[in-house]
């Protein structure tokens, strides 16, 4: 698998449900980092969680990072239609390389009313 | 503050002509970083430039693709030539130094008829 996968590849809840989107990584990290995109437009920086937090929230989001096994989850509580976007995670190597983020191929997440 | 500015937000050229697209940084942001997105995809790296020095363009093409970022105006991503396959959205993303984090632009989007 590619640095930086999503999983699932699509979602699809009703409103005011949970989401829960999976991140899974191959190299060591300095960061790792959540975007948001929804169609056809920019990304939305979400949150960023360093290599030395497990947990961080913001609003309605957490994210979680375990570096034993790689991988990091974002929570979306109560979810609205208007989060119904791409969501990207993307891993940060700086300090370890040259900076560059390497994005994973993304959840497409859909909200029903 | 304006934010990571890039120009035009749409580009449709023919096969065979050149595309030019401009990315100016934040304020203050000496380090830029031009990405990929094919469409239902995630953004790949391409290249990550300095004030007048490419410091990573592992993520280029070999042949066409050139980037620059002068001592003055915008840093430009260029492509000659232009073939079907490149039509994509091409992000750009600034950061004031290499521990800090990134902010990205609205994106130009190409389209090779």
């Amino acid at each position: 698998s590619q640095q930086g996968e999503e999983d699932p590849q699509a979602l699809s809840i009703q409103e005011g449900e949970n989401a829960t989107m999976n991140c899974s990584y191959k190299t060591s990290i300095n960061n790792l980092q959540w975007y948001r995109q929804n169609s056809g437009r920019g990304l939305v920086h979400l949150i960023l969680i360093r290599s030395n937090e497990r947990e961080k929230h913001s609003g309605r989001l957490r994210v979680t990072l375990d570096t034993s096994k790689k991988s990091s989850s974002l929570l979306i509580t109560a979810s609205r239609a208007a989060d119904t976007a791409s969501y990207f995670c993307a891993t940060d190597t700086r300090g370890t390389s040259y900076g560059k983020l390497t994005f994973g191929q993304g959840t497409i997440l859909t909200v029903h009313p | 503050n304006a934010g990571v500015m890039q120009n035009p937000r749409h580009l449709v050229r023919r096969r065979g002509q050149e595309a030019r697209l401009r990315c100016s940084p934040m304020k203050g942001h000496s380090h830029v970083y031009w990405y990929r997105q094919l469409p239902e995809e995630g953004l790949k790296f391409m290249v990550y430039l300095q004030k007048e020095n490419i410091i990573d363009e592992s993520g280029m093409p070999k042949e066409r693709f050139s980037a620059e970022f002068p001592k003055e105006g915008p840093s430009i991503l260029r492509i000659q030539q232009v073939v079907r396959g490149d039509s994509a959205a091409y992000f750009c993303a600034s950061s004031p130094g290499e521990y800090y984090g990134y902010t990205f632009g609205s994106g130009t989007r190409l389209t090779v008829v």
